[in-house]
């Protein structure tokens, strides 16, 4: 099993839909992350979460709803989305010590297509 | 505010030669870490190398090297013997201390090995 693996990898939603994106990682890390890549736009953080407890939130609008129930998944669940939210979403993970500088390890992404 | 500029949105190499690709880092931190991620097509973001900002020689790993110039604020990605599986988009970051393992990204280069 790879490192960090997401599902789904695509997704095409109409603005009323409630999806749920899946992040699960391997590693043995504690701490877990959401980006949002959107093109031409360096990659924004919205979510951090440290030993299951939520860290960071990045002035992320209430319709990205993130879910931490283990170190090892995380959830990001989406409802009335914007056709501006479509974007690749990245999860990450890293080793212990949140402010050290382990690098991150990066799941595939989902492409994410609002309609 | 800490911030990454990348300059160059494209660049071609032909394979086998050398490449280097250009990142300038803002931040009044005196401690902190530069990194180098590489995105294929596929979109998992790829860890290549890490700089510490008191690590006084520069980072290599395989064909990746960091030339690391502090007073210049500069942390370019030196690619040498460059392969056709190397054509991928190249992000720098920077994390300092005391923000939540917040890694702080660069537009991107886009790099195209040639034949």
């Amino acid at each position: 099993e790879t490192g960090v693996t997401q599902t789904p990898r695509h997704l095409v939603m109409g603005m009323t839909n409630k999806k749920s994106l899946k992040c699960e990682q391997h590693l043995g890390h504690n701490a877990m992350y959401w980006y949002k890549q959107s093109a031409k736009k360096p990659l924004e953080l919205m979510f951090v979460y440290s030993l299951e407890e939520r860290v960071e939130n990045n002035s992320v609008p209430s319709r990205f709803s993130p879910e931490c129930p283990n170190s090892s998944h995380l959830f990001l669940h989406l409802h009335t989305l914007q056709p501006e939210d479509s974007a690749l979403y990245l999860c990450a993970s890293s080793g212990p010590g949140l402010n050290s500088y382990n690098e991150q390890f990066f799941g595939p992404g989902t492409r994410l297509t609002v309609l | 505010a800490q911030k990454i500029t990348q300059t160059q949105p494209g660049m071609f190499v032909q394979e086998k030669e050398a490449v280097t690709l250009d990142c300038t880092y803002d931040t009044s931190d005196q401690s902190y870490g530069l990194f180098w991620y590489k995105q294929p097509s596929s979109g998992e973001m790829i860890f290549l190398i890490y700089q510490g900002s008191y690590d006084e020689q520069n980072a290599t790993e395989g064909r990746y090297s960091l030339n690391f110039q502090k007073a210049r604020k500069s942390a370019n990605l030196v690619i040498s013997a460059s392969q056709l599986g190397d054509s991928a988009m190249y992000f720098c970051a920077m994390k300092v201390p005391g923000t939540a393992s917040k890694l702080t990204f660069g537009t991107g280069t886009r790099l195209q090995v040639t034949l």
